[in-house]
């Protein structure tokens, strides 16, 4: 089965920094990608999805990057502030109608911002 | 629009009892999945279900089952329960069986297993 891998499991960084998190998958049918935010106590939110088809796509301060070929994606998130202070989740999933919409988690980032 | 439901949000049992959760999706979305999320890891799937059928199953014990109703909620049931199976029990939905868009997570029912 598919196994996804993050890295690292702690970043802080100063308020205005960048944070970069990365992830690998196993499983070369993986074809869509997830990022969750989830707060302490709340439930999990996505904040940007890249499908395979696609290299990059960005949201604001937020952007995702993809190789396929490497089997790595990585959140990118800018001009960090403190409300950005959670732990972030990346998962993969692949389109078949027998597995269905199952997504497989990374073991997570707590992301601090320190003000 | 209500979000995605689950009840109840916290509760506590002891080892060998059996515990029921339930999961009410957004209205309009078919698709229900069960995540477990053990205290500082990921979610771990536990299975899915489109139209009332189960269409994936995660790598969980026999004691795991779970339905979804002609409304398409859904119950998730854990019997004989485990130390281990104290956790985060997250319900999620979407519109459709395949990954066409994305998972809505509810809030989550706290396990506490004693």
């Amino acid at each position: 089965g598919e196994n996804v891998e993050q890295h690292p499991s702690t970043l802080s960084v100063q308020e205005g920094d960048s944070a970069v998190i990365k992830c690998t998958y196993s499983d070369s049918a993986s074809n869509y990608f997830p990022w969750y935010k989830q707060e302490l106590g709340k439930r999990p939110q996505l904040i940007i999805d890249i499908r395979s088809n696609v290299g990059e796509k960005k949201d604001q301060r937020i952007a995702v990057t993809l190789n396929k070929t490497a089997k790595h994606f990585s959140l990118h998130i800018t001009e960090t502030q403190p409300e950005d202070s959670a732990v972030y989740f990346c998962a993969a999933s692949k389109a078949n109608n027998n597995a269905g919409n199952m997504l497989t988690f990374g073991g997570g980032t707590r992301l601090m911002v320190k003000p | 629009d209500a979000g995605v439901t689950q009840s109840p949000t916290h509760l506590i049992k002891t080892r060998g009892q059996h515990v029921t959760l339930r999961c009410s999706p957004i209205s309009g979305h078919k698709s229900v999945s069960w995540y477990q999320q053990v205290l500082g890891q990921g979610p771990q799937f536990i299975f899915q279900y489109y139209e009332k059928e189960e269409r994936g199953r995660g790598n969980f014990p026999d004691r795991f089952s779970a339905r979804q109703f002609p409304n398409y909620s859904s119950e998730l049931n854990v019997n004989a329960l485990l130390l281990g199976d104290s956790a985060l029990y997250l319900c999620a939905s979407s519109w459709g069986q395949i990954n066409t868009g994305e998972l809505f997570f509810g809030e989550g029912s706290r396990l506490t297993v004693l």
